[in-house]
């Protein structure tokens, strides 16, 4: 079965640098849900959407912003990226049939 | 406000014995979801179980089962004969709402390791 796509998976960044990250739902599953886990924590939510719609914000920074497109792909951009940014991004995602979030293989992004 | 707790931090077991990952969480709501995700050391979050807060039928599905108690708050996993490959990291998750699909609030999470 088609899993959650992310892409990069793993990515390196400098200090003030921008990075974006995709992600690509289950075919059909039409919510998207990113969280960020630190090293040795538990994943945070930061932001969702449904239906290319905003549906729910946690803990994202401002300094970060994400979308989702007419083919319910996502993207989070992330500017002026900072040492504590370093983590693992998990994006999620759920259909109107399931109650379950499915989670990609996430991109660890590396800022130096 | 949400919480979920798993007290314990590390776990290590013999290949083949039985193990249980303690979880209790708070809510205020009265319909809500509580999940067990494991992460392998490859990082990835893999989907375990799932019950909801109108159903606490425990059950079995092969190695697993797991003990739903709203009573005590508390949503315990169990593994029987454990294996080597069983070796991760526990999350025990929470959504609160009538959609199970609303954003997770995870606990800390519960190491396990399998000894050969």
């Amino acid at each position: 079965a088609a899993g959650v796509i992310q892409s990069p998976r793993h990515l390196i960044k400098e200090k003030r640098e921008t990075a974006t990250l995709k992600c690509y739902p289950i075919p059909r599953h039409d919510t998207v849900y990113w969280y960020q886990q630190g090293p040795g924590q538990d994943p945070q939510f930061l932001i969702s959407f449904y239906e290319k719609m905003q549906s729910d914000k946690g803990s994202i920074p401002d300094r970060f912003s994400a979308q989702q497109f007419s083919d319910y792909h996502s993207e989070l951009n992330m500017s002026s990226l900072e040492l504590g940014d370093s983590a693992l991004y998990f994006c999620a995602s759920v259909g109107d049939s399931t109650d379950t979030q499915y989670f990609g293989p996430g991109t660890r992004l590396t800022v130096l | 406000a949400q919480k979920v707790t798993q007290a314990q931090t590390e776990i290590s077991v013999v290949e083949k014995e039985d193990v249980t990952l303690d979880c209790v969480y708070e809510t205020r709501d009265t319909t809500y979801y509580l999940f067990w995700y494991k992460q392998p050391p490859s990082g990835e979050l893999v989907f375990l179980i799932r019950r909801n807060s109108f159903d606490e039928q425990n059950e079995i599905s092969g190695r697993y089962s797991w003990n739903f108690q709203k009573s005590t708050s508390s949503f315990n996993f169990t593994i029987t004969a454990s294996q080597v490959v069983d070796s991760a990291v526990y999350f025990c998750a929470l959504s609160e709402g009538s959609r199970g699909a609303n954003n997770l609030f995870f606990g800390t999470g519960t190491r396990l390791t399998v000894i050969p």
